[in-house]
């Protein structure tokens, strides 16, 4: 079954304590994404990727990390979390951004609580 | 990317078609109307995209005016797994770098047994 899937799920830790949100990807799509959803903000993008080893910054990057080492991968590293990242985050995929009618794939969400 | 503007609630009889609408009045020529859903936080779910036919799949069917100013997302035979939060998303054809989807509020809709 076609699916992008994040681990884990839920997640309460604590200020500082570095943590990593995998996501992972089974239809080699080359295009990967965070969001974040927000009450009121709606879902804004973290941080995405066009290919293996290829990152950009999206519109809220401040206090994260992404790698691309593979390309069914694209972890989430936060390296001190801080309580203003306490959010459900979503994790996305398509076929390359360039490409028209790139419908996105998008995993079943981490809600993350930092203490 | 055009501004959308969606009612932010509706409500529907179960079995009943549920007719969304989306106004779009600032959209381009090379833009196309994208509709997403999210069922109570669960990841955005792709229903369908047109430019300027009305386009059907197994999920919706997309009416989009001749001007191209607004659209109605119609689900034919809404059921009680219908009831989401529907985003109407307008963008390029390309992408672009960040192929990043702009979610607006959208509009919760209610299916009603």
């Amino acid at each position: 079954e076609a699916q992008v899937t994040q681990n884990p799920r839920y997640l309460i830790t604590v200020t500082g304590k570095k943590l990593t949100v995998t996501c992972s990807q089974n239809m080699n799509h080359e295009y990967m994404s965070w969001y974040r959803q927000d009450p009121g903000l709606g879902l804004r993008q973290i941080y995405y990727s066009m290919n293996v080893e290829v990152t950009d910054k999206g519109d809220v990057p401040e206090g994260y990390k992404v790698s691309r080492k593979e390309k069914r991968n694209f972890p989430l590293i936060l390296e001190s979390p801080s309580p203003n990242q306490t959010s459900l985050y979503f994790c996305a995929s398509s076929f390359q951004s360039g490409v028209a009618y790139n419908e996105q794939f998008f995993g079943p969400g981490t809600r993350l609580t930092v203490l | 990317d055009a501004k959308t503007t969606q009612p932010p609630s509706m409500d529907c009889a179960e079995g009943r078609a549920a007719n969304l609408p989306c106004n779009h009045s600032t959209i381009s020529g090379n833009e196309y109307v994208y509709w997403y859903r999210q069922i109570h936080s669960q990841g955005p779910q792709y229903i369908i995209h047109g430019l300027k036919n009305n386009e059907t799949n197994e999920m919706a069917s997309l009416i989009i005016t001749e001007d191209r100013k607004s659209s109605t997302l119609i689900l034919p035979h809404a059921t009680l797994r219908d009831t989401a939060v529907y985003y109407c998303i307008v963008r390029k054809v390309y992408g672009g770098a960040t192929n990043k989807l702009i979610f607006g509020t959208g509009t919760l809709l209610a299916v009603q047994p």
